[in-house]
């Protein structure tokens, strides 16, 4: 399978704990974006790496999230001392280089729940 | 995504057309875009417009941009029970315009349609 793909797909989590996640790109797409869905919403921007610069980030994105792309290809979120209002699903997307029409593949999610 | 607008439902029979209407904002917007999602999967992109574009036909799925409007349309001919889903629209609006690298993408909430047999 040479789609986006995310790791875990679901995480459970007691308020207060740490929390990270994966995502691995399309091979070869030098963009990778993450968004946060919650229920009856449409994905919100949250992050955007070209290759492992991260250039953009959303003011949705407090202190306690951070994102890297070390090597400009997998990726990791990780979330400090989760809250209940961060359930929610976190999607990945990659899209190939500057200059195309910037279709955006998104990966199948994680479905973070904060008890 | 409070900016970019779709209605919320939708129900038809199968075998019917299904027309799916979005209202964006940005008028400089490069392009657009339209996702499926299905229960608890991810998106799927189905389609997207450039545009300099009217239309824009992929075998079931055609795609119409009024752009004087702000409007895009999404039309599923034959509509089956498999495309019932969650279908969303979006936008990459101009890069700048609102402090923002080309590449961001602005969503609606998602129109559910639902088919029926």
């Amino acid at each position: 399978d040479t789609g986006v793909s995310q790791n875990p797909r679901h995480k459970i989590t007691k308020r207060g704990q740490n929390v990270t996640f994966r995502c691995d790109p399309i091979s070869e797409h030098n963009r990778l974006y993450w968004y946060r869905q919650t229920l009856g919403q449409g994905p919100e921007f949250l992050t955007y790496f070209q290759n492992e610069a991260q250039l953009e980030k959303s003011r949705l994105l407090s202190d306690r999230f951070s994102a890297e792309r070390p090597k400009g290809s997998f990726s990791t979120l990780e979330i400090q001392r989760t809250e209940q209002g961060d359930s929610a699903m976190y999607l990945c997307a990659s899209s190939p280089r500057a200059g195309s029409s910037n279709e955006q593949f998104f990966g199948p999610g994680t479905r973070l729940t904060v008890l | 995504g409070e900016d970019v607008e779709q209605s919320l439902f939708l129900s038809v029979r199968e075998g019917d057309s299904s027309v799916i209407n979005c209202t964006y904002t940005d008028s400089s917007s490069t392009y657009l875009y339209w996702y499926k999602q299905e229960p608890g999967a991810g998106l799927q992109l189905l389609t997207y417009i450039f545009s300099n574009m009217d239309m824009k036909q992929d075998q079931r799925l055609t795609v119409l941009l009024n752009k004087k409007d702000k409007h895009l349309s999404l039309r599923i001919a034959d509509t089956q029970t498999g495309d019932s889903a969650i279908y969303f629209c979006a936008e990459i609006p101009y890069p700048n315009d609102r402090g923002s690298t080309l590449g961001r993408l602005y969503f609606g909430r998602g129109t559910q349609l639902t088919v029926w047999p």
